[in-house]
């Protein structure tokens, strides 16, 4: 069975500094990994995945991923914190032929301070 | 997103009455899927379509069922709601292609309230 782990309930940093949201997973088979992010009452968008290739991915507003494939991690990161990135951040996990059935992580509620 | 829409957005019912949610996508996606969100458990899939009358059961498929008898149209079926099932219930879509690699879409979710 796969699985996802996102260890921390909560990530605060400030404006302008850099952010690290944490993911690791566990699958039998290669990995296909997503990073989504949810707004207040609105569905969860998608920010980037990783398929296979470069273990550094680029996605939306400035948000990168790296795969670490020895320590089954993705983690989340991204430069320079805005405000506006304050949200509920999910990381999920599908294998190939299995549906493209997602197995997520609890979430990660990053806040951006002033 | 992706074109689509669930209905209703907010519903309070009470205990042993049926429920059906609706999810309606306008990009012809094939596969279709329901979740829960819950805190401490993110989302969990409940049911998912792989084609027009082609579903299967995900992790948490009990008390609930599914049809979909066009494209476009994907409904969850709670036959007798439960106070277990107070959730928000998110419907999901993605492209055509049997890759497990595309992203999935999802709708604004349905707030399930049962008394």
């Amino acid at each position: 069975a796969q699985s996802v782990a996102q260890p921390e309930d909560q990530v605060n940093v400030a404006e302008g500094n850099p952010l690290t949201v944490k993911c690791t997973y566990s699958v039998s088979g290669n990995p296909y990994l997503f990073w989504y992010v949810q707004y207040p009452n609105r569905g969860l968008q998608f920010l980037l995945k990783y398929i296979t290739g470069d273990n550094l991915v680029k996605g939306s507003y400035g948000f990168e991923a790296e795969f670490n494939k020895s320590q089954t991690s993705f983690h989340l990161k991204k430069p320079s914190a805005l405000v506006s990135d304050s949200a509920l951040y999910f990381c999920a996990v599908s294998v190939t032929g299995g549906g493209n059935k997602l197995t997520f992580g609890t979430g990660t509620q990053l806040k951006v301070e002033l | 997103d992706a074109g689509i829409t669930q209905s209703p957005r907010h519903k309070v019912t009470e205990t042993g009455t049926p429920v059906t949610l609706r999810c309606h996508q306008t990009e012809n996606h094939r596969y279709m899927y329901w979740y829960r969100q819950d805190p401490g458990h993110g989302l969990r899939l409940i049911h998912y379509s792989y084609g027009v009358k082609d579903t299967d059961k995900g992790e948490v498929s009990d008390g609930y069922s599914v049809s979909r008898s066009k494209t476009e149209d994907f409904l969850l079926t709670l036959e007798s709601a439960t106070s277990s099932q107070t959730s928000v219930y998110f419907c999901a879509a993605r492209g055509s292609g049997s890759n497990s690699n595309q992203p999935q879409h999802f709708g604004d979710g349905t707030r399930l309230s049962i008394l």
